[in-house]
């Protein structure tokens, strides 16, 4: 059972450059997230998604999108890559049933993202 | 607005010793709280949550955490500290103005060293 598998784990990008960090999980959880990790910040979430078709945005969404054709699948698009975006990406996922049975969140090892 | 706060970046103790990981939050409603705690390289991992019940908590690793409703507090703890504790730690609360969201909000994280 491998959980929750991100994809690179490292990456140097330019300023302007685009990419698409991949996430996917094997729990079957309907929910899953992108959060940013930097130094002293804790974690931010970018986006989330609720089931398959369905996305909504978190604290701090600019410069990046989302798509959930999948249950599985999670990717996280960065268009045009800015210094700013420099950090440190988990993707996480859980269990809501919507009847009061739910789980923590399962976190990947993580994508760190260089920009320069 | 819905936060936890993490009063203390970094926190020393004796290997033996009993340790303590503060944390405060700020939520309407009743609160669901976790700590989720990192190894180098690696995502969070789930140590333990309070959503009702019992204000002593009991998790992974040995690790417990007291629930405080006037003090608005849930801080970590374990009885006898091991040098393989240290890592970093994280408070989070579970956004309850969301409806469906189940993200979580994240401190900015205690850095816990174990002196041999």
């Amino acid at each position: 059972n491998a959980g929750v598998t991100q994809t690179p784990k490292f990456r140097i990008l330019k300023i302007g450059q685009s990419m698409t960090l991949q996430c996917t999980q094997d729990m079957n959880h309907n929910y899953m997230y992108w959060y940013r990790q930097d130094p002293g910040m804790g974690l931010k979430l970018i986006y989330y998604s609720v089931g398959a078709g369905i996305t909504d945005k978190g604290e701090v969404p600019n410069g990046y999108n989302v798509s959930r054709s999948t249950t599985e699948d999670f990717p996280l698009r960065l268009e045009l890559a800015a210094p700013s975006q420099t950090s440190v990406y988990f993707c996480a996922s859980s269990y809501d049933s919507g009847g009061g049975g739910w789980s923590p969140l399962h976190f990947g090892n993580g994508t760190r993202l260089t920009v320069t | 607005a819905q936060s936890v706060a993490q009063p203390e970046d970094q926190v020393n103790v004796a290997e033996g010793n009993p340790l303590t990981v503060k944390c405060t939050y700020s939520v309407s409603g009743n609160p669901y709280l976790f700590w989720y705690v990192q190894y180098p390289n690696r995502g969070l991992q789930f140590l333990l949550k309070y959503i009702t019940g019992d204000n002593l908590v009991k998790g992974s690793y040995g690790f417990e955490a007291e629930f405080n409703k006037s003090q608005t507090s849930f801080h970590l703890k374990k009885p006898s500290a091991l040098v393989s504790d240290s890592a970093l730690y994280f408070c989070a609360v579970r956004d309850t103005l969301k409806t469906g969201a189940n993200n979580l909000f994240f401190g900015t994280g205690t850095r816990l060293t174990v002196i041999p």
